[in-house]
């Protein structure tokens, strides 16, 4: 079974430019998160999806971060304009909601703005 | 205050000895869960163990063992036969009422290494 999808790998972007991570969930999963990996701070949540629905955004750090899922099947985290402040892993996982809930995590998106 | 607090930045294990992680964590909710991941080098997150708030043993996944002491508000991770594979990050986590019913809070890490 395939698991939860990341792309790109790796991005290298310059500062002021738009930055779009994707993400494609385990089929059947009803939640879907973003979490962002830095040395400083670890592992953070920035929004998380039930049914495609947006249910909470409080760790987005500002307007500049957007997520979006507008299916069942995929969902996108935007940055505009990115910052090097924003150099990180992103991560996104998903969840059957059912005890245990444990989360699947893709293998993450590998951020660097210069 | 921290939700998961994990002290030790990194430990080392000889190959074939048994290791333990520590995890403390601090909830006023009665029903909670605890998870660990393993971050190998590569970077992907791996579900490895669950403990709940209310099971009543300690979880055990093959090598992996949770040390569940409630009174302590403690859930150390235990490999067993460690083994040169198990080199990576690992991550206590917790969910409860305030984290929200699928979000996980996750600890620092502590960074495994074993030696052969």
């Amino acid at each position: 079974d395939a698991g939860v999808i990341q792309s790109p790998r790796h991005e290298v972007t310059e500062m002021g430019q738009e930055v779009t991570l994707r993400c494609k969930p385990i089929s059947g999963h009803d939640y879907l998160f973003w979490y962002r990996q830095t040395m400083m701070r670890g592992l953070e949540l920035l929004i998380y999806f039930n049914n495609n629905v947006p249910i909470d955004d409080s760790g987005m750090p500002e307007d500049r971060f957007s997520a979006k899922m507008p299916n069942a099947s995929f969902s996108t985290l935007k940055i505009q304009p990115s910052e090097p402040r924003d150099s990180a892993v992103y991560f996104c996982a998903s969840s059957l909601g059912e005890y245990p809930e444990k989360l699947f995590f893709g293998s993450g998106t590998q951020l660097s703005v210069l | 205050a921290q939700k998961i607090t994990q002290t030790q930045p990194g430990m080392f294990v000889q190959e074939k000895e048994a290791v333990t992680l520590d995890c403390t964590y601090d909830t006023s909710d009665p029903s909670y869960g605890l998870f660990w991941y393993k971050q190998p080098s590569s970077g992907e997150m791996i579900f490895l163990i669950y403990q709940g708030s209310y099971d009543q043993q300690n979880a055990t996944e093959g090598r992996y063992s949770l040390n569940f002491q409630k009174a302590r508000k403690s859930a150390n991770l235990v490999i067993s036969a460690s083994q040169l594979g198990d080199s990576a990050m690992y991550f206590c986590a917790m969910r409860d009422q305030q984290t929200g019913a699928n979000n996980l809070f996750f600890g620092t890490g502590t960074r495994l290494t074993v030696i052969p």
